[in-house]
């Protein structure tokens, strides 16, 4: 059965500093890959997804994720945290063809300090 | 904002009660995802529609029940409450029917059984 692990549930970081939140994944088949932001009291926002092609994915607010294949993970960085970057993160992994629902990681909370 | 659209907020209620959710997607989407998000289990996916139809199941108790109306706004309807439900209850709208299709959340539903 798919899976997603997010091994992190808590990180804090410095305003300024670079950030990385990890994502190891389990899939019978060449996945779809997704980072959704959850800022307090909002629903879900999709960051950036992988299909195919580059592995390295840019999305929106400066992040980027790469996929590797080997490692099976797909972690997410930005260089540079800005203290509105405080959410929480979560992995999706999905199906590349029909509807078979997304399976969503626990979350990873970041708090940034000052 | 998403353009998904959730009520009520809050909803506090009693044991073995009965409730409804409503969320009315995105202009244009035709999916409407149910999911059920506790601090324990995290991100769950309940159920999905289409177009007015069902098309994906996961993890929904007997006791819920949703459907998607011919506006294509949708309820969750939780029977028999029990302290477990006690959870945020997340709609999200997308275009198509493959859930890999970019998901746009509302803001929650926030339940408290008490």
């Amino acid at each position: 059965a798919q899976s997603v692990t997010q091994p992190d549930i808590h990180i804090t970081v410095s305003e300024g500093a670079s950030l990385e939140l990890r994502c190891n994944y389990s899939y019978g088949a060449t996945p779809y890959l997704f980072w959704y932001v959850q800022s307090p009291g909002q629903g879900l926002q999709l960051l950036l997804k992988y299909f195919s092609g580059d592995t390295l994915v840019q999305g929106i607010k400066g992040f980027e994720a790469e996929f590797k294949r080997s490692q099976s993970s797909f972690n997410l960085r930005k260089p540079s945290v800005h203290w509105s970057d405080a959410a929480e993160y979560f992995c999706a992994v999905g199906p590349n063809s029909g509807n078979t629902p997304l399976v969503f990681g626990k979350g990873t909370r970041l708090s940034v300090i000052a | 904002d998403s353009g998904v659209t959730q009520t009520p907020k809050h909803l506090i209620t009693a044991t073995g009660q009965r409730v409804t959710l409503r969320c009315s997607p995105r202009s244009g989407d035709l999916s409407v995802y149910w999911y059920q998000q506790s601090l324990d289990q995290g991100l769950q996916f309940l159920i999905q529609y289409y177009n007015g139809e069902e098309r994906a199941k996961g993890n929904i108790l007997e006791r819920f029940s949703a459907q998607q109306f011919p506006d294509l706004h949708s309820e969750l309807n939780l029977s028999s409450l029990e302290l477990g439900d006690s959870a945020l209850y997340f709609c999200a709208s997308s275009v198509g029917v493959q859930s890999y299709n970019e998901q746009f959340f509302g803001p929650g539903t926030r339940l408290t059984v008490l």
